[in-house]
């Protein structure tokens, strides 16, 4: 199975702040990793697929970067809806795998 | 507009079985592969099962493996999870998920508690 590490856990940060999250797949998955954002109560949504497209509905302040094994997303600027958690996820191959998660919080 | 509805979740002993279904509308299932996500509330997210488009091929998390059965039915644009012997472990959030990007898909849950 591919393990996917993400970090950090968690994070403190101010709106305006720039933040990055980063995920490493445990073997190469190509550019096949997205980036998902909860709230609490709700299913996940969709910010960045394939490690580095925007889906439509998406701020530009969200941007996703890398592939082989290395991946990160940035928020350029906190806002305060951005408040949620994180979580990456490969579809390379079956297990599909998530990340653990990062809440960031204020 | 793609719509993914969960239903089927609710409160059941351990070793009992629940049958979960998802109801799409937008697109239709025949034509890609879908899958079912897990979440015990409060923590991360676990890819449980899927189906290709043709729903000859199913793959299952090692967790619940001889006990989840995917299926669909494409008359009906209704992805289902039956559940047997239950434990304690598998009460959760139950997402059905289109992993297909651009767009992909999320229910909105549905809970299954495993309780006495």
């Amino acid at each position: 199975d591919i393990q996917m590490t993400q970090s950090p856990s968690s994070l403190s940060a101010s709106v305006g702040d720039r933040i990055t999250i980063t995920c490493r797949a445990s073997q190469n998955i190509d550019s096949l990793l997205h980036w998902y954002q909860q709230k609490p109560g709700k299913a996940p949504q969709l910010l960045i697929y394939s490690a580095s497209s925007l889906q439509s509905w998406v701020p530009t302040r969200f941007s996703g970067s890398g592939s082989g094994t290395d991946f990160t997303l940035t928020i350029s600027s906190l806002q305060p809806e951005d408040f949620a958690t994180y979580y990456c996820v490969q579809t390379r191959d079956a297990p599909l795998t998530f990340g653990h998660g990062t809440k960031v919080e204020i | 507009e793609v719509q993914l509805v969960e239903s089927g979740g609710g409160l059941v002993q351990p070793g009992g079985s629940l049958r979960l279904s998802c109801t799409v509308s937008g697109f239709s299932i025949s034509g890609c592969w879908m899958h079912w996500v897990r979440q015990v509330p409060g923590k991360g997210l676990v890819w449980v099962s899927r189906i290709s488009s043709d729903g000859r091929t199913t793959t299952y998390a090692d967790s619940v493996k001889g006990r989840f059965t995917i299926s669909k039915d494409t008359a009906k644009n209704t992805l289902h999870l039956q559940m047997n012997s239950l434990r304690v472990e598998d009460t959760a959030v139950y997402y059905c998920v289109r992993f297909l990007y651009p767009g992909g898909g999320w229910g909105q849950g549905t809970l299954v508690t495993v309780s006495s």
